[in-house]
């Protein structure tokens, strides 16, 4: 089975400038998840998609938006792009186990260079 | 509200000497506990993971973790540090009470000297 796939891997932008960045997750999985990963904040939850559905959020502001496709593939977007949202923007596919947890299945990231 | 936290942010050990990550968590239900390795410039990859089933859990890698609830801690460990386990760890927990919500804690950066 192919993991996460994300594209592109890099993209360089300059600060006002929009970006979309993809998601395709395992097949079969319906939840995706998008996290941002910086230095200095860590590895911080941004929002979860499940059946083309935002089923939860995290405190982001409202420039920072994502979907789901019926397919289950997902794209982020952010705009209005600021120098602090330079980071490694992580996409995980989740399947329910037998027992109830969540288990995600991460991709290889994004890295945005905001300029 | 569910939280975790890593006891250490650096964790330095001699190659083949043991490996123990500290993690204590909070979760008002029963939690699923992750631990994930993130070498450099690569996403995330599951160790192992906690479901409410045996409270000693085995990952890849020789890498194992105990859930101990009555001290809400998760810690992993390995009899063996490799000089190819250095890299950044992460304690997560998941909350099944409702919805699906993922916190991490803040990372151990192991290095690992020959």
């Amino acid at each position: 089975k192919a993991g996460v796939t994300q594209t592109p891997r890099y993209l360089i932008k300059t600060r006002g400038q929009q970006v979309t960045l993809s998601c395709s997750p395992i097949s079969g999985h319906r939840s995706v998840s998008w996290y941002q990963q910086t230095p200095g904040q860590g590895l911080q939850f941004l929002f979860e998609y499940f059946s083309e559905t935002q089923r939860n959020k995290g405190n982001f502001p409202g420039r920072f938006s994502g979907r789901q496709f019926s397919n289950s593939r997902s794209e982020m977007n952010v705009s209005t792009l600021e120098l602090g949202d330079s980071a490694l923007y992580l996409c995980a596919s989740s399947l329910r186990t037998s027992g109830g947890a969540w288990e995600q299945f991460f991709g290889p990231g994004t890295r945005l260079t905001v300029l | 509200a569910q939280s975790v936290t890593q006891l250490d942010s650096h964790v330095s050990v001699s190659e083949g000497t043991p490996v123990l990550l500290r993690c204590n968590y909070s979760s008002s239900y029963s939690p699923s506990l992750f631990w994930y390795v993130q070498h450099p410039n690569k996403g995330l990859q599951l160790l192992l993971k906690y479901t409410s089933a045996a409270t000693l859990v085995k990952g890849i890698n020789g890498f194992e973790a105990e859930f101990k609830k009555s001290e809400t801690s998760f810690h992993l460990t390995k009899p063996s540090a490799h000089m190819s386990d250095a890299a950044e760890y992460f304690c997560v927990v998941s909350d099944r009470g409702g919805g699906f919500k993922t916190i991490f804690g803040a990372g151990t950066r192991l290095f690992v000297k020959a």
